[in-house]
């Protein structure tokens, strides 16, 4: 069985700081893809990266980066220099490589930027 | 472009009433899903379309009826619902459902669903 677990339910930070959410993840399959959505007061899920078991290299997008590690299983979201709308609940979600079309989602981190 | 549009974004239902959720992509994609969202909580998988087919049903009771169309068009038939049906419902779609470069699901906005 797969399992997701994001253990911070909530995260408050001032606008600027840098904010880490934490994503550790469960699968006994050795092929698989994570993915972070990002889901704003409006609703819609916003994909933000897929990341595939086989690929490590950390990955860097303007003030988002990720830390995909396996050896710890965990596949964490780093936000730099936090600005106001980055404020959403964000998942982590992971999905096997065949045989199950299914998503499954963390129970997400609620992220709030104070100004 | 990677837009996914969900009509009603509210919809108000009594017990007895028939509805009907719609969702449209014009991305090519060939796999369409349904998810329920409860408040606080991560989407829950219901349906998902491959090729118009219907791939999976995780069990959704039979008040929920999809339909697909074509391959563009995803709807969600609503008949006798009950309060606790009260929900988010997104729509995604993806290329494929499997393979690499394909497996990207692209939510739409929603619908937020409120029976009385």
């Amino acid at each position: 069985a797969q399992k997701v677990t994001q253990a911070q339910t909530e995260i408050s930070v001032v606008e600027k700081e840098d904010v880490t959410l934490d994503c550790v993840y469960e699968t006994r399959d050795t092929t698989y893809y994570l993915f972070w959505y990002k889901q704003p007061p409006s609703g819609e899920l916003v994909f933000l990266i897929r990341r595939n078991s086989f690929d490590e290299q950390n990955e860097i997008s303007g003030r988002y980066s990720w830390n995909f590690q396996k050896s710890t299983s965990s596949f964490n979201f780093t936000i730099t220099a936090s600005q106001v709308v980055d404020s959403a609940v964000y998942f982590c979600a992971l999905r096997q490589n065949f045989g199950n079309e299914k998503l499954t989602f963390g129970t997400g981190t609620r992220l709030t930027i104070i100004p | 472009d990677t837009e996914v549009t969900q009509t009603p974004k509210h919809l108000v239902m009594g017990m007895t009433n028939k509805k009907s959720l719609k969702c449209e992509q014009h991305m090519g994609h060939r796999a369409m899903y349904w998810y329920k969202q409860k408040a606080k909580k991560p989407p829950e998988l219901m349906f998902v379309y491959s090729y118009e087919k219907l791939s999976i049903n995780e069990s959704v009771p039979s008040r929920f009826s999809p339909e697909c169309p074509n391959s563009s068009l995803l709807n969600l038939h609503l008949h006798a619902l009950q309060p606790e049906d009260s929900a988010l419902y997104l729509c995604a779609s993806s290329q494929e459902l499997a393979g690499v470069a394909k497996n990207i699901q692209y939510f739409g906005a929603g619908t937020r669903l409120s029976v009385l």
